[in-house]
């Protein structure tokens, strides 16, 4: 079985602040892992994926995202948020040794307070 | 290029009457999948389509739900008869045939379904 925990509901952070969205996850074997974005009314928008190789990936809008395979995380990152990144980001997996489908974790709403 | 459309965007029923959802994906893409997120909580699988076939539907909920996808291109999702807790904003997504798990699945804007 696959399962991703996004441990934070709701994420502040300043304009112009880091910011950083929790993502960990269980698999049998070795994982793809991917990054959505949902702007309010939207539907999912791809951001990023961790695949195989480099274990920092970046993705669209300045956003990146490290694999830590010890800590089976996969945080999401962005040196210097923006108002306009507001929105609700899902964290989903795939176990490359079975399941085709995609597992969703809960999502984490991100704030960016001007 | 298009992306994976979805039709209607929304649609408000009442219970026990029929919905059709339709999914166009993006032209070439092999695979076909339906997602759905319910009540706020998770997204959740419904099913997987390789071309016309269904590859994987162990996530269709129960049998009042059924798809369909003719000549593998586009999709339709009908829940019959619906109920209130199919309350929700039903994806659809597509990828490139072939898929080994890494490729990318692109999403579409969601069509929301209201059961009153």
């Amino acid at each position: 079985a696959q399962s991703v925990a996004q441990p934070e509901d709701q994420v502040n952070v300043a304009e112009g602040n880091p910011l950083t969205v929790k993502c960990t996850y269980s698999v049998s074997g070795n994982p793809y892992l991917f990054w959505y974005v949902q702007y309010p009314n939207r539907g999912l928008q791809f951001l990023l994926k961790y695949i195989t190789g480099d274990n920092l990936v970046k993705g669209s809008y300045g956003f990146e995202a490290e694999f830590n395979k010890s800590q089976t995380s996969f945080h999401l990152k962005k040196p210097s948020a923006l108002v306009s990144d507001s929105a609700l980001y899902f964290c989903a997996v795939r176990d490359k040794g079975s399941a085709r489908q995609l597992t969703f974790g809960s999502g984490t709403q991100l704030t960016v307070l001007p | 290029e298009a992306g994976v459309t979805q039709f209607p965007s929304h649609s408000v029923i009442e219970k026990g009457q029929t919905v059709t959802l339709r999914c166009d994906p993006i032209s070439g893409h092999d695979n076909l999948y339906w997602y759905r997120r319910v009540m706020g909580k998770e997204i959740k699988f419904l099913l997987h389509f390789v071309k016309e076939s269904k590859q994987d539907e162990s996530g269709m909920p129960n049998n009042r739900f059924l798809a369909e996808r003719t000549g593998g291109t586009y999709s339709t999702l009908k829940v019959q008869p619906a109920e209130l807790e199919d309350s929700g904003v039903y994806f659809c997504a597509s990828s490139t045939g072939g898929d080994r798990g890494g490729n990318t699945i692109y999403f579409g804007e969601g069509s929301w379904l209201t059961v009153v």
